[in-house]
């Protein structure tokens, strides 16, 4: 058990609906990651958030926006969605002057 | 922009035989990970890298950084089923992210 935790861990939907998705840090850690998976392929970096504040973007569509709130949980929010757009998401956090980076147990989404 | 190319993308050899997979760079990275991930969850840190040169053993698993910290290697020693899964490894720049390979789809038939 890694400590940070997402919810929901399994998510299916239809074409052009709204999902949130939520993350949990480890207890102290102050970064939280938000990564995308496709099917057999490797981690596509999403945003990175550190206490509250957006510290780093990568490969985040649009439709995708994010936030960390004063408890220090995130949502990923995911709007218009596209059956593309199915993948596991995942969200990481790392203590603050560290290099390892803690993975929760993913969100499944799928869109019909 | 900073890579990490790892190789090969997939292997699939017989329970008892050696592996090693590689991770390259032309970009130094202050530590370099490996984690495992199995099917339908989160990746798992194994090991983290941090000098030039570093050795780290952890049972049949041995992890090598590479002198000027831009490459590693992950050797597995008489492989078993149950080291099959996703190895990804993930180099740290100086902000702290994580430059991520492409991962090494590892089978090992019984």
């Amino acid at each position: 058990d890694s400590g940070v935790t997402q919810t929901p861990k399994h998510l299916i939907t239809a074409t052009g609906q709204r999902v949130t998705l939520r993350c949990s840090p480890r207890s102290g850690d102050l970064s939280v990651y938000w990564y995308q998976q496709s099917l057999d392929q490797g981690l596509q970096f999403l945003i990175q958030y550190y206490n509250g504040e957006e510290r780093a973007k990568g490969n985040i569509l649009e439709r995708f926006s994010a936030q960390q709130f004063p408890d220090l949980h995130s949502e990923l929010n995911l709007s218009s969605l596209e059956l593309g757009d199915s993948a596991l998401y995942f969200c990481a956090s790392r203590r603050t002057g560290g290099d390892t980076q803690y993975f929760g147990p993913g969100t499944r989404l799928t869109v019909l | 922009t900073q890579l990490l190319e790892q190789s090969p993308q997939f292997l699939s050899i017989q329970e008892g035989e050696n592996l090693t997979v590689y991770c390259n760079s032309s970009s130094v990275f202050s530590s370099l990970q490996w984690y495992r991930q199995e099917p339908g969850e989160g990746p798992v840190l194994l090991v983290t890298v941090v000098t030039g040169g570093e050795v780290k053993k952890l049972k049949r698993l041995t992890f090598q950084f590479g002198d000027a910290r831009k490459d590693s290697s992950l050797h597995i020693t008489a492989a078993q089923p149950g080291d099959t899964g996703l190895y990804l490894c993930a180099g740290a720049n100086s902000n702290y992210q994580l430059i991520w390979g492409a991962g090494t789809k590892l089978i090992i038939k019984p």
